[in-house]
């Protein structure tokens, strides 16, 4: 069965910093891009951050840029998002997923984590 | 950066009914569309990708279509576990981008 485990959400006070992990099995986890998205209390869903199957190439939404840091361990088939200068509006719950570059869907995904950005 | 607008950003619908969201982008994407359901509390869940292709295990009731800048979901028949909220996506840039949504509920 494929699955996707986040974890690493919490509460953080604004200019903090937070790794967020996830953990694959059930698939090939090196064959496969990866990509976090965010939803944000009772809205819709945002894209954060892709990274290809050797961590070579990583895209990010300009929010992020320059604060979010994502990163994959192929032998340890785990991705991780490492986030720095966290600000109100990054409080979300983030979900960990699959990207298809053939047809460049999420899917699957995970259960999400909850990131709380408060003082 | 690609902006997506869906159509309605509600519906009422009763268990039966056939429903259609429509989804816009701000220029042409070919068929790099998917669509997503998701549930209160839940992961989205993929329904269809490249515009039209219905995913396994996904009841055959929806559909989805289009090309360019125009793109549709169809349920037909709504069953009382489809209602959910409904995203489309971007697939042809980075950014890749959502939809607002579209919560279709219970008349």
């Amino acid at each position: 069965e494929v699955q996707l485990v986040e974890s690493g959400g919490g509460l953080v006070q604004p200019g903090g910093s937070l790794r967020l992990s996830c953990a694959a099995s059930g698939f090939t986890f090196p064959s496969y891009w990866m990509t976090w998205v965010r939803q944000a209390p009772g809205k819709g869903l945002e894209w954060v951050a892709n990274i290809n199957q050797d961590g070579s190439a990583t895209y990010y939404v300009d929010s992020v840029k320059g604060r979010f840091t994502l990163s994959r361990d192929n032998a340890k088939n785990s991705l991780s998002l490492h986030m720095n200068s966290l600000r109100a509006d990054d409080t979300a719950v983030y979900y960990c997923a699959t990207w298809s570059d053939s047809s460049g869907s999420f899917d699957p995904w995970g259960q999400g984590a909850l990131v709380t950005v408060s003082s | 950066d690609i902006q997506m607008t869906q159509s309605p950003s509600s519906v009422s619908a009763s268990v039966g009914d056939r429903v259609t969201i429509t989804c816009r982008a701000s220029q042409g994407i070919s068929s790099w569309l998917a669509w997503y359901q998701q549930k209160p509390g839940k992961a989205p869940k993929l329904l269809i990708s490249v515009a039209s292709n219905l995913q396994s295990g996904v009841p055959s009731r929806f559909s989805g279509s289009g090309y360019g800048t125009d793109f549709t979901l169809t349920i037909n028949s709504l069953q009382p576990e489809d209602f959910a909220t409904y995203y489309c996506q971007q697939a042809n840039s980075f950014p890749l981008t959502f939809g607002g949504g579209t919560k279709v509920e219970i008349k």
